[in-house]
């Protein structure tokens, strides 16, 4: 069973700052991480998918990295808008396509 | 752009009551997936479906829980007798491939309330 974590658990920055949260996994025994932001009362959305050590992906104002060696995903957020506020899920899978959750970060962002 | 689509959006029952939570995948995939969050609880895979069989289940998913696929376009979850832990945000997600690597794509969720 994958145990994925995600810290922290909430962040308060403000507008125009930069920032970005953690998502950790076991290293061994794994195959690809999800990251999805997800605003309440809508559908989460899926942000990015990765398998490979040292993967960077970039949509916008957020990119992700990820290090499979040492099992853990970095979220970045750059020049922060109200509108981003929402909270970010991780999630991986190994075996078959179960994906496993940690417990997201929510992000506010003040005006 | 396609999404997957969910109702009800909140549905109340009375415990031991059968409840049907439909969905509606987006309409070229072929794999459907069944998730809950229990409120302040991280979000829990239930149950996978391919070619009108289940392909995957956790140990949530007992003899409670059945899916189906009805008419080609409508995916269901079925709790037979609700209990009171069974109150969560239940999701529907699909993707148009099995890889790992696919990306699931989820609705917005029905909030189920047993009391």
């Amino acid at each position: 069973i994958l145990n994925v974590e995600q810290s922290p658990q909430s962040l308060h920055v403000q507008e125009g700052d930069s920032t970005n949260f953690t998502c950790s996994f076991p290293s061994s025994n794994f195959y690809a991480l999800h990251w999805y932001r997800w605003e309440t009362a809508k559908s989460p959305e899926a942000l990015f998918v990765m398998t490979l050590n040292g993967d960077e992906k970039k949509k916008g104002r957020i990119s992700a990295t990820l290090n499979t060696k040492e099992g853990y995903s970095y979220l970045y957020i750059k020049g922060s808008q109200p509108e981003d506020s929402a909270t970010y899920l991780c999630a991986g899978n190994n075996a078959g396509n179960m994906l496993t959750f940690g417990g997201g970060t929510r992000l506010m962002v003040k005006p | 752009e396609p999404e997957v689509t969910q109702t009800p959006s909140h549905q109340v029952t009375q415990m031991g009551q059968e409840v049907i939570l439909r969905c509606v995948p987006i309409s070229n995939h072929l794999y459907f997936y069944w998730y809950r969050q229990i409120l302040g609880q991280k979000v829990e895979f239930l149950v996978s479906f391919y070619n009108n069989e289940i392909s995957e289940k956790s140990e949530i998913f007992d003899d409670q829980f059945s899916v189906e696929r009805p008419d080609g376009s409508n995916f269901t979850l079925k709790i037979r007798s609700t209990k009171l832990e069974d109150s969560a945000m239940y999701f529907c997600a699909s993707s148009a491939k099995q890889g790992r690597t696919d990306t699931q794509y989820f609705g917005p969720g029905t909030r189920l309330t047993v009391l």
